[in-house]
Parts: C-alpha cells; sequence; structure tokens
C-alpha cells in the first residue's frame, strides 16, 4: 500500500524567511499525482500546490514551489517571504490510477512576527 | 460558487444513536468524496461518488456507515449506532473529472460520541 510520510510533526520560521517542510512516500507506480494541501484553524484543506509525477520541472505557485526527486521519492515545499497568514497544517498527499488520496500526518508551522 | 458547504458544523451524540451529515459539492463538480481525520491525522478516504454512482468505498467503511449521492448533487453520510470510536471530523470535498485530483474540500462536521 501506497505511504506517505512527513518527519516533521513542528516547523517554525520568522515572517519574511524562507522554510522547507519535507515529505516522502513509498509506491510502485509510476505515474502518480503529489499534492500539498493546507489546513488552517479554519479547518478547510486547502490545494497550495500540485505536482505530476512524468514531469520533470518542480511546480511552482507564487511563493510556494516543490522539490520533487522522484527516485528518492522525496517532494519538499518552500515557502519563500513567508506571511502570518501561512501559518497551518501541511500535509503531503499522493495519488495514482485510484481516486483515494493518500495522506500524511502533517506538519504544524508556526510563524513567528 | 459558494465552495463545497457541509451541514452540520458539530454534531455531539451519544453512543447507539444514529447521525446523518449533508454535504453540498461545487455545483458543477461531478465527483464528491467522503474523508474522516481524527485528531493528528491526515485524512483517510472513505468512499466517493462519480453523479450518483458510488465507485469505491474504503474498508474503513464499516457496514454501520451509509453514503448516498441520489440525484448526483448532494450527498449524505449516515452512521448507525454510533461507538464513541466514530468521533472524528468527516470532510467532504469535490472535484470535477480530469482536473487531475484537484479537490475543494468543505470545512468539515466535527462529530463527538459521547
Amino acid at each position: 500500500a501506497q505511504t506517505v510520510t512527513q518527519s516533521q510533526p513542528e516547523m517554525s520560521v520568522q515572517e519574511a524567511e524562507t522554510v522547507t517542510l519535507s515529505c516522502t512516500y513509498d509506491t510502485s507506480e509510476s505515474d502518480y499525482y503529489l499534492f500539498w494541501y493546507k489546513q488552517p484553524p479554519s479547518r478547510q484543506m486547502i490545494l497550495v500546490i500540485r505536482q505530476e509525477a512524468y514531469k520533470q520541472q518542480n511546480a511552482t505557485e507564487n511563493r510556494f514551489s516543490v522539490n520533487f526527486q522522484k527516485a528518492a521519492k522525496s517532494f519538499s515545499l518552500k515557502i519563500s517571504d513567508s506571511q502570518l497568514g501561512d501559518a497551518a497544517m501541511y500535509f503531503c498527499a499522493y495519488r495514482d490510477g485510484s481516486e483515494k488520496l493518500v495522506f500524511g500526518k502533517g506538519t504544524k508551522l508556526t510563524v513567528n512576527p | 460558487d459558494t465552495g463545497v458547504s457541509q451541514d452540520p458544523r458539530h454534531k455531539i451524540t451519544k453512543r447507539g444513536q444514529n447521525v446523518t451529515f449533508r454535504c453540498d459539492p461545487i455545483s458543477e463538480h461531478n465527483r464528491l468524496y467522503w474523508y474522516r481525520q481524527t485528531l493528528g491525522q491526515g485524512p483517510e478516504f472513505l468512499t466517493y461518488f462519480q453523479n450518483e454512482a458510488q465507485l469505491e468505498k474504503s474498508r474503513l467503511l464499516s457496514d454501520r456507515f451509509s453514503a448516498e449521492r441520489p440525484k448526483g448533487s448532494f450527498s449524505t453520510l449516515e452512521i448507525q449506532r454510533t461507538e464513541q470510536g466514530d468521533s472524528a471530523m468527516y470532510l467532504c470535498a469535490s472535484s470535477l473529472v480530469g482536473s487531475g485530483g484537484k479537490l475543494f474540500f468543505g470545512s468539515g462536521t466535527q462529530l463527538s460520541v459521547l
């Protein structure tokens, strides 16, 4: 079964600084998607960024970018110029041909002013 | 487009009671998903619908759980004879076929079974 591991239960960053959240996954599939979702205290999961495994180029969405290392099965999220509104739980997720998303346990990000 | 809405936001019930949650997806989305999230964990897949057809169910979905999406629009999730282990947040999400897994989530229903 596919698994997603987030090894950092908590991370903190100073406002305007850069932080990287780690994620590794296990799969025998070659074609899949990877995601980072943000869950603020309001509880609503919000898609931050998506990576398709067949694309070698790392996805970028404004201040958010990923480092996708397919051979190492690693998918880290970099947040640049951190803002107070970035404080939330961040979940890494995997999806292959199934419609099922498999989530990691999450990383709680604190942004210090 | 008001996003995915879920009702109620909180539900407190006694063990053994039945509860029902409702999810209204984004109107043009044909796929609808239910996930369960317990404290300190990521969401776990329960089931999903494409239009009114329930296409996949997790083994987590015991026979006390039933989900419906009668007209391919809103969905309900019913839990019969609730147990304390059912206490969790129940998340609904929707998406369009072909969107590559881009799910839009609601704010969830927090269930507490006493």
